[in-house]
């Protein structure tokens, strides 16, 4: 079946460092991609998105990749902030479907 | 504002004692969905909505009823609550087509504890 694999945290950076998450997927067909935030004590939201090979999705100095050849969509940052601190989640949808498949999420921790 | 709520956001309860947890949005949307998060398993899909009066089963849909009556609205219901149900609940809602149907609104969390 479908499923989503994220790389396990939490991921400890101090402020200014480089944040690369590691996310890739298994689909039958053609998926979109995405990436989801959770801060602390609040429900996800939509982060950024690409809906086929080759789209960069960006937000908020966020960005990720659909990389249909390695099938994945890795989430990087040029310098985190404290203000990133929160649990990422990597998930897809396939074309003609609503449903969302999560990956388990990874923590993000950044100090000043 | 565009928002999906959930009631209530913190509940303890005992086995066995029936309860529901509202949610709804006001978002037009056609489809709706609940999840659960517990730590180490991310997000699981328990049941989803297409459409008023059409459900359907998600990942880990046993011990859990939903109904769809109206279309802003998709309570989830624990008939016999058990502790391994203790959780965090989240409601979502989306378009079912076209490009909208690309992002999920998520309400603010159900924290249900079942002793």
């Amino acid at each position: 079946g479908d499923s989503v694999t994220q790389m396990e945290g939490p991921v400890t950076l101090s402020e200014e460092a480089f944040l690369t998450i590691n996310c890739t997927y298994t689909a039958t067909g053609y998926p979109s991609l995405f990436w989801y935030v959770q801060y602390p004590g609040e429900g996800l939201q939509l982060l950024l998105k690409a809906t086929k090979a080759d789209d960069k999705g960006s937000n908020k100095g966020f960005e990720a990749t659909y990389r249909k050849e390695t099938t994945s969509f890795h989430l990087e940052k040029g310098s985190v902030q404290v203000s990133d601190s929160a649990v990422y989640f990597c998930a897809l949808r396939l074309s003609g479907y609503s449903t969302l498949t999560f990956g388990k999420g990874t923590m993000l921790l950044v100090s000043p | 504002e565009a928002q999906v709520t959930q009631n209530p956001r913190y509940l303890i309860t005992v086995t066995g004692k029936k309860l529901t947890v509202t949610c709804s949005q006001n978002m037009n949307h056609e489809y709706m969905s609940w999840y659960r998060q517990d730590p180490g398993l991310g997000l699981r899909q328990i049941y989803y909505s297409m459409n008023v009066e059409v459900t359907d089963k998600g990942d880990v849909p046993e011990g859990y009823k939903v109904s769809r009556k109206e279309k802003r609205n998709f309570p989830l219901i624990l008939e016999s609550p058990s502790p391994n149900q203790t959780s965090l609940y989240f409601c979502a809602s989306s378009l079912s087509t076209g490009q909208g149907a690309s992002v999920q609104f998520f309400g603010p969390g159900t924290r249900l504890t079942v002793l």
